[in-house]
């Protein structure tokens, strides 16, 4: 079946260094890929999306590429602040109707 | 406009008992999907309710279950509760029916089975 692997962290990072998430998938056909994020005692928000291969998804500063080739999806941003702590789930939407298919989550913290 | 909004927010259950959680969805959105988070499975699709039908159902067995009513809240049922069940159950809404569509999901009821 579908699955999706992310490092789960916790990452942890000086304020206005560089990021990235590592997110790889495996699934049948071509899914649509995610990035959804969760504040603290709040529900999870859709960061960015991306529907096909090469398609990149950006958002606050933030951008992942589809790259169907490495079958990844990996999150960056180039200065990250304070307020980005936050967990961020990695997911994937394949062609049958299973819901989203989520990473175990990467725990971010910024220290100032 | 109101988000999803998730009741209770936590709750404490026994063994063997059964629950119900209820999801209002935002205004307007007719899709509701419901999930469990445990630390050790992490995100787990439970099932989608699209105009009071289910469409979709993950890999749970017959005691979760759900409905959807005519204005689009939903309630999940859980029978005869095992320690296993412990997790935050999260609701998430959409104006559209499956998962490639932006989900919009609540805070989450946090269950407990002692």
């Amino acid at each position: 079946g579908d699955s999706v692997t992310q490092m789960e962290g916790p990452v942890t990072l000086s304020e206005e260094a560089f990021l990235t998430i590592n997110c790889t998938y495996t699934a049948t056909g071509y899914p649509s890929l995610f990035w959804y994020v969760q504040y603290p005692g709040e529900g999870l928000q859709l960061l960015l999306k991306a529907t096909k291969a090469d398609d990149k998804g950006s958002n606050k500063g933030f951008e992942a590429t589809y790259r169907k080739e490495t079958t990844s999806f990996h999150l960056e941003k180039g200065s990250v602040q304070v307020s980005d702590s936050a967990v961020y789930f990695c997911a994937l939407s394949g062609g049958g109707a299973d819901g989203l298919t989520f990473g175990k989550g990467t725990h971010l913290i910024i220290q100032p | 406009k109101a988000g999803v909004t998730q009741t209770p927010r936590y709750l404490i259950k026994t063994r063997g008992q059964q629950v119900t959680l209820s999801c209002s969805p935002i205004s307007g959105h007719r899709s509701v999907s419901w999930y469990q988070q445990t630390p050790g499975q992490g995100l787990q699709f439970l099932f989608e309710y699209f105009s009071e039908t289910q469409r979709n159902k993950g890999n749970f067995p017959g005691r979760f279950s759900g409905r959807q009513f005519s204005n689009s809240r939903s309630e999940m049922n859980v029978s005869t509760l095992e320690l296993g069940d412990s997790a935050l159950y999260l609701c998430a809404s959409s104006p559209y029916q499956g998962p490639s569509y932006e989900q919009y999901f609540g805070p989450g009821t946090r269950l407990t089975v002692t």
